[in-house]
C-alpha cells in the first residue's frame, strides 16, 4: 500500500493563482522525489529532496522537504494550462524502489 | 530512441489468456523497475532487476505474474490467465545505475483491458 498521504486529491486552480499539494508521512523519509503525469502520460521525474528542511526551486515550481523529514509540499505560482496534470510525491528505497502517493490531479481553468 | 519504449502501448485480453508486455530501457541502464498503475492511482511497485538479476518481485500480485530480463537489456512481463482485476497501465522504468535515489525514466506504459 502507499505510505504517503498526499493532499489534497484535486485541486481545480484558475489560471494564474497559486496553489500547493502536500506530502505526508507517518514515518521518518529517507528522501521524496516528485513527479508529473500529464493526462493519458508517464510520471517525468521533477526534483529529489534529500535533506531536512531543503528547498529547491524550478522557474515557478518551488518545492520543500520538511525539518522532519515527514512531509514535503509542491507550491505552484502563477499556474498556466500546461500544469495541468497528476503530480506524484514518491520515496526510494536504496535499490531504487519509488513508494508512490495516490498523487493530486490539477485541473486549471482559464 | 533515447528513452525507454514499450510494446504493446495497448493490448485487449479476454479473461484467461496469457499476455506478454516488452520494456526497452534507455541503453546502458542497468537498473529496471516494472509497476502497475491502477486508473486514479499512484504507481505500485512490481519488480526489479538489476542486469539480469532480479532481486525484488515482491510486488508481483500472484504467481500468475512473472518477469524476466535474461540478457540484462530488454525485460518481459508476463501475466498468465488474465483476470478483471489485472486491468491497468503497466510501467517500465530504467535508471543508469546501480544504487537507489535519483531520477527512474519511465516508459510510456502498457493500457491492459481485461475483458
Amino acid at each position: 500500500g502507499q505510505q504517503v498521504m498526499q493532499i489534497p486529491q484535486y485541486q481545480h486552480v484558475q489560471e494564474g493563482e497559486d496553489f500547493t499539494t502536500y506530502c505526508n508521512s507517518s514515518t521518518t523519509l529517507s528522501n521524496i522525489q516528485w513527479y508529473k503525469q500529464r493526462p493519458g502520460g508517464h510520471p517525468v521525474f521533477l526534483i529529489q529532496l534529500v535533506k531536512s528542511g531543503e528547498v529547491k526551486k524550478q522557474k515557478r515550481l518551488t518545492f520543500q522537504f520538511g525539518e522532519a523529514k515527514k512531509n514535503s509540499s509542491l507550491h505552484i505560482t502563477a499556474t498556466q494550462t500546461t500544469d495541468v496534470g497528476t503530480y506524484f510525491c514518491a520515496e526510494s528505497d536504496s535499490w531504487g524502489k519509488l513508494q508512490f502517493g495516490a498523487g493530486t490531479q490539477v485541473v486549471v481553468t482559464p | 530512441g533515447a528513452g525507454v519504449s514499450q510494446s504493446p502501448r495497448y493490448k485487449v485480453a479476454k479473461r484467461g489468456q496469457d499476455v506478454a508486455l516488452r520494456c526497452d530501457p534507455i541503453s546502458g541502464h542497468v537498473s529496471l523497475f516494472w509497476y502497475q498503475q491502477a486508473l486514479g492511482q499512484g504507481p505500485e511497485f512490481l519488480t526489479y532487476f538489476q542486469n539480469e538479476a532480479q532481486l525484488d518481485k515482491s510486488g508481483l500480485p500472484s504467481d500468475r505474474f512473472f518477469a524476466e530480463r535474461p540478457e540484462g537489456s530488454v525485460s518481459t512481463l508476463k501475466i498468465q490467465r488474465t483476470q478483471q482485476e489485472d486491468s491497468a497501465v503497466y510501467l517500465c522504468a530504467s535508471t543508469p545505475g546501480l544504487a537507489g535515489g535519483g531520477e527512474q525514466f519511465f516508459g510510456p506504459g502498457t493500457r491492459l483491458t481485461v475483458l
